[in-house]
């Protein structure tokens, strides 16, 4: 119930190409689903969130898809470029308890 | 932006040693923080739910004897790691939220790596 799980495990783009991590959840109490990006060595940076209110939300190359009835939702990374080459971490959270649950981490590596 | 800040960033001990690892919040306050673990290539495990002014939540399977959390202030948690093993060896990462916002926003320090010898 708890689980939020992230797939794939790792991901190779061209540069230029579009990323997409999905993630899921089983617990409907859930209603904060923030993604993080995290380098090497670095804590976990916000990259972009959404709640179940919306169906999609977007920030430059970044969008976040979101599928209430299917409890799903997925990052895609636009135009992808080297310097996105990172790990992400989908997350779930009731938002009045601020306690995240992270997915398991999709490794991008996106070449030239 | 809102900044948590953590120190030492690296630390190498002997087995046996205890170590104290520092999370701060550095332009806001935080009732509640969290201490998170990762090992290489993996998640982010949430260890325990930090209050100030009153005792921590630990997660299930985590030693609160072990890993002794300390939340003396709005702004400073402290995680100690007693009696390290080198099986406590590990990335140990905070995260903060604003305490006037309702905005759901964490924000994580940059870690601390753990080495015990």
């Amino acid at each position: 119930q708890q689980q939020v799980k992230q797939s794939p495990q790792s991901l190779i783009v061209q540069k230029g190409g579009i990323s997409i991590i999905n993630c899921a959840y089983e617990n409907t109490a859930f209603d904060y689903f923030p993604w993080y990006q995290q380098f090497p060595g670095k804590g976990p940076a916000l990259l972009i969130a959404i709640r179940p209110d919306v169906s999609e939300k977007k920030e430059g190359r970044f969008t976040i898809s979101f599928n209430k009835s299917a409890k799903q939702f997925s990052l895609h990374i636009m135009d992808s470029q080297p310097g996105d080459s990172a790990t992400y971490f989908c997350a779930a959270s009731i938002i009045n308890t601020d306690k995240l649950i992270f997915g398991t981490g999709t490794r991008l590596q996106v070449f030239p | 932006g809102a900044v948590v800040s953590q120190h030492p960033s690296r630390v190498i001990c002997k087995s046996g040693t205890s170590v104290k690892i520092e999370c701060r919040s550095l332009d806001f306050q935080a009732t509640t923080m969290f201490w998170y673990r990762q090992f290489p290539k993996k998640s982010l495990m949430l260890m325990a739910t930090s209050n100030e002014g009153s005792k921590a939540t630990y997660e299930q399977g985590v030693e609160k004897d072990k890993f002794l959390i300390n939340h003396a202030s709005l702004t400073l948690s402290t995680l100690t790691v007693t009696s390290a093993h080198p099986e406590d060896s590990s990335f140990y990462i905070c995260s903060a939220t604003n305490s006037r916002k309702d905005t759901g926003e964490l924000f994580f320090g940059e870690g601390s790596r753990l080495t015990v010898l």
